[in-house]
């Protein structure tokens, strides 16, 4: 199992800014994920963190908007930059085993209010 | 790619009601099928899994799941509520994509489950 740390767990920002997520995990992982899980929506995936190379974002998602940096293998952050209300969002980090079929562990997740 | 169904978003029952919530996804290959739940200010933990075997998974708290091939379900069922299982579960599914060699993680848009005293 996993022991995940998100912070922070709530922010109140306003439209322009950038706020920057933190997950820090108690054991080393080779992947880390960030979801986004909007108002009555699924989680949704929105790139792949691996230590020493380039995030891998999922359609819809690009770089300069979420800058992903996974400095080594317990850690990770998750800029949401140049916010706007659409940014509202509950934002989540997830680590698992995608060699095998196990199960994911989850942050408790950061909700961000964008006015 | 696969998608998740939940047909339900808000389940409001009393202590003691059964329960079972509704999940379908849709893939044709073979699938690993999970149930994920979220207490009130708590992160999403397992609640249970299906890999292979028998399709009737039992879970923590007393919860349960059945797969059914042919319906491409994985509903998830507990005889009788209790207060404490108040919080919002998530279907999901984890399917390995043979062309990038990796799985990928699919979930529903979630069930909120309401039991009152």
């Amino acid at each position: 199992s996993a022991v995940i740390s998100q912070k922070p767990s709530r922010d109140i920002c306003q439209r322009g800014t950038s706020l920057t997520i933190q997950c820090q995990v108690d054991s080393q992982v080779t992947m880390m994920f960030w979801y986004r899980q909007q108002p009555g929506q699924s989680l949704t995936l929105i790139a792949t963190a691996n230590q020493g190379s380039e995030a891998t974002y999922e359609s819809g998602f690009v770089i300069d908007k979420f800058p992903i940096s996974r400095p080594n293998l317990t850690f990770s952050t998750l800029t949401v930059s140049n916010m706007s209300p659409e940014d509202s969002s509950i934002y989540l980090c997830s680590v698992e085993d995608r060699g095998g079929a196990t199960e994911a562990f989850f942050g408790q997740g950061t909700r961000l209010t964008v006015v | 790619a696969q998608s998740v169904s939940q047909h339900n978003h808000h389940v409001i029952l009393s202590e003691a009601a059964s329960l079972e919530l509704g999940c379908n996804y849709s893939y044709g290959g073979t699938v690993n099928l999970f149930w994920y739940v979220q207490y009130p200010g708590q992160h999403l933990q397992l609640l249970l899994k299906y890999f292979s075997g028998d399709p009737l998974v039992k879970g923590i708290k007393g919860f349960e799941a059945e797969f059914i091939k042919s319906k491409f379900s994985f509903n998830l069922r507990k005889p009788s509520v209790q207060w404490s299982d108040t919080a919002e579960y998530f279907c999901a599914v984890n399917a390995q994509h043979s062309g990038a060699g990796s799985y990928q993680l699919t979930f529903g848009k979630g069930t909120k489950l309401s039991v009152i005293p």
